[in-house]
């Protein structure tokens, strides 16, 4: 398994500034995911970062609204831009581990956009 | 063709009943279904998974049930206890248009177990 942290743990963001989430791992794994959870609801994949490449986007995400940092094997960036309401929701950091390519999860981010 | 669809949305059961969880997709190239347990305020954690050339899997209380022609998998948790109570998702591996390997999750199935 994996150790993931994720800060803040919670934010409230006023509409029109941006957020950046950070996603820290206890061992070097070279795939990483977001995902975005809103209240109640499922999971849904906002995009891909594998470290030395650009980040690969899920429809309805673009890099100008979510642009992802992926430095190293174990840190990543999640950047919330230009939020409103709307962009209220978890934001959860996953890693891909192990030779059965199982996905762990970070603790999430709450955001609250005012 | 993505979707997975899981049912029911909540779950009552009784301590010490069993407790059935039940997925279906129509992806036949989804290749791994893991299950999920959520807490409140917590991230998804990995329970159990299957891949589909396994008809079963155990794991202490909790079993996956995988029907590969019926495309259907479910989650058993037998003597089901109040720290069971939680949100369950169960999900399905397939691939991107990029190539990537990318979980669809299913809706999510709140369990209450109660005395």
């Amino acid at each position: 398994s994996a150790v993931i942290s994720q800060k803040p743990s919670r934010d409230i963001c006023q509409r029109g500034t941006s957020l950046t989430i950070q996603c820290q791992v206890d061992s070097q794994v070279t795939m990483m995911f977001w995902y975005r959870q809103q209240p109640g609801q499922s999971l849904t994949l906002i995009a891909t970062a594998n470290q030395g490449s650009e980040a690969t986007y899920e429809s309805g995400f673009v890099i100008d609204k979510f642009p992802i940092s992926r430095p190293n094997l174990t840190f990543s960036t999640l950047t919330v831009s230009n939020m409103s309401p709307e962009d209220s929701s978890i934001y959860l950091c996953s890693v891909e581990v192990g030779t059965g390519n199982e996905q762990y999860f970070g603790p999430g981010t709450r955001l609250t956009v005012t | 063709q993505q979707q997975v669809k899981q049912s029911p949305q909540s779950l009552i059961v009784q301590k010490g009943g069993i407790s059935i969880i039940n997925c279906a997709y129509e992806n036949t190239a989804f290749d791994y279904f893991p299950w999920y347990q959520q807490f409140p305020g917590k991230g998804p954690a990995l329970l159990i998974a299957i891949r589909p050339d396994v008809s079963e899997k155990k794991e202490g209380r909790f079993t996956i049930s995988f029907n590969k022609s019926a495309k259907q998998f479910s989650l058993h948790i037998m003597d089901s206890q109040p720290g069971d109570s939680a949100t369950y998702f169960c999900a399905a591996r397939g691939w991107s248009n990029f190539g990537n390997e990318k979980l669809t999750f299913g809706t999510g199935t709140r369990l209450t177990i109660i005395p």
